[in-house]
C-alpha cells in the first residue's frame, strides 16, 4: 500500500531553469510533508519539510508547495544547478506517530 | 560523531548466514529508525524506537529480522538466514524526538546476499 507516490522517475531540466518535482499522497491524516535528496553511495539529507498548516515553505532556492485538498505536494528547485542533480524523496508522517512514509524518489537531471 | 552512523558500509554474505548491521545515532537524539531501499525502490520501514517505549516493529517483513537498541544509543539490526531478497541498502536514521522534526540518515550498509 503505497500512501505516498512520486509517478515521475526521472526529470531532466536545464541549468538555471526551475525544477519541479511533484509528490501525493493518499492518507488525508499525514500532517507533516519533508523532501529529501539523496546522492549515490550516500544516505538521504534532509532539504525542507513543510506543516499541514502552511501552503508554502520556502528556503533559498527550494520551495515546497502543499495543496491539501488534492494530496499533493511540490518541491521547485530555482535555479537548478548541476550540483542539484540526485534522486528526491519525498515522505509523509503524523503527527506523535513514528513512521516517515516515502515515495519511491525522483532522479533529477540538471543539465548545464 | 556528529552524524548517524553505520557499519560496515558493505557487506558481502553468503544465503543462509547470519548478519549483524550497526548504527550509531546523534548523540541526544531519543528516536531511531530503520529503512531499506532494494535497488529502484523507494525507502520502505523496518522498525522504529523511541526512548525507553515499545518499538514499532509493524515494518520488519519477517520474523527472521530483529532490532535491538542498547541503552538508549547504539542500536543493531540482525538479519538471521539472509535469503537473496534481502539484498538491499539498509538505513538507519536518528530525530530529536518524534513530534515532526527531521529524520537525519546515516550513509547506509549495502548488503549482498550471494
Amino acid at each position: 500500500d503505497q500512501q505516498v507516490k512520486q509517478n515521475s522517475p526521472s526529470l531532466s531540466v536545464q541549468e538555471g531553469r526551475i525544477s519541479i518535482l511533484n509528490c501525493d499522497y493518499t492518507n488525508s491524516m499525514f500532517d507533516y510533508f519533508l523532501w529529501y535528496k539523496k546522492y549515490p553511495a550516500e544516505g538521504p539529507t534532509f532539504l525542507i519539510s513543510i506543516s499541514s498548516i502552511k501552503d508554502k515553505n520556502e528556503d533559498g532556492r527550494f520551495t515546497v508547495f502543499l495543496n491539501k485538498s488534492a494530496k499533493h505536494l511540490s518541491l521547485h528547485i530555482v535555479p537548478s544547478q548541476p550540483g542539484d542533480s540526485a534522486v528526491y524523496f519525498c515522505a509523509a508522517s503524523r503527527y506523535s506517530f513514528n513512521k516517515f512514509y516515502f515515495g519511491s524518489g525522483t532522479k533529477l537531471n540538471v543539465k548545464p | 560523531g556528529a552524524g548517524v552512523s553505520q557499519s560496515p558500509s558493505n557487506k558481502v554474505t553468503e544465503k543462509g548466514k547470519d548478519v549483524e548491521l550497526r548504527c550509531d545515532p546523534i548523540s541526544g537524539h531519543t528516536a531511531l529508525y530503520w529503512y531499506r531501499q532494494s535497488l529502484g525502490q523507494g525507502l520502505e520501514f523496518l522498525i522504529y524506537f523511541q526512548g525507553n517505549s515499545a518499538p514499532d516493529k509493524s515494518g520488519l517483513p519477517s520474523d527472521r529480522f530483529s532490532a535491538e537498541r542498547t541503552g538508549g544509543s547504539v542500536s543493531t539490526l540482525t538479519i538471521q538466514r539472509t535469503q537473496q531478497e534481502d539484498s538491499a541498502v539498509y538505513l538507519c536514521a536518528s530525530s530529536l524526538d518524534n513530534m515532526n522534526t527531521e529524520a537525519f540518515f546515516g550513509q547506509g550498509t549495502r548488503l549482498t546476499v550471494v
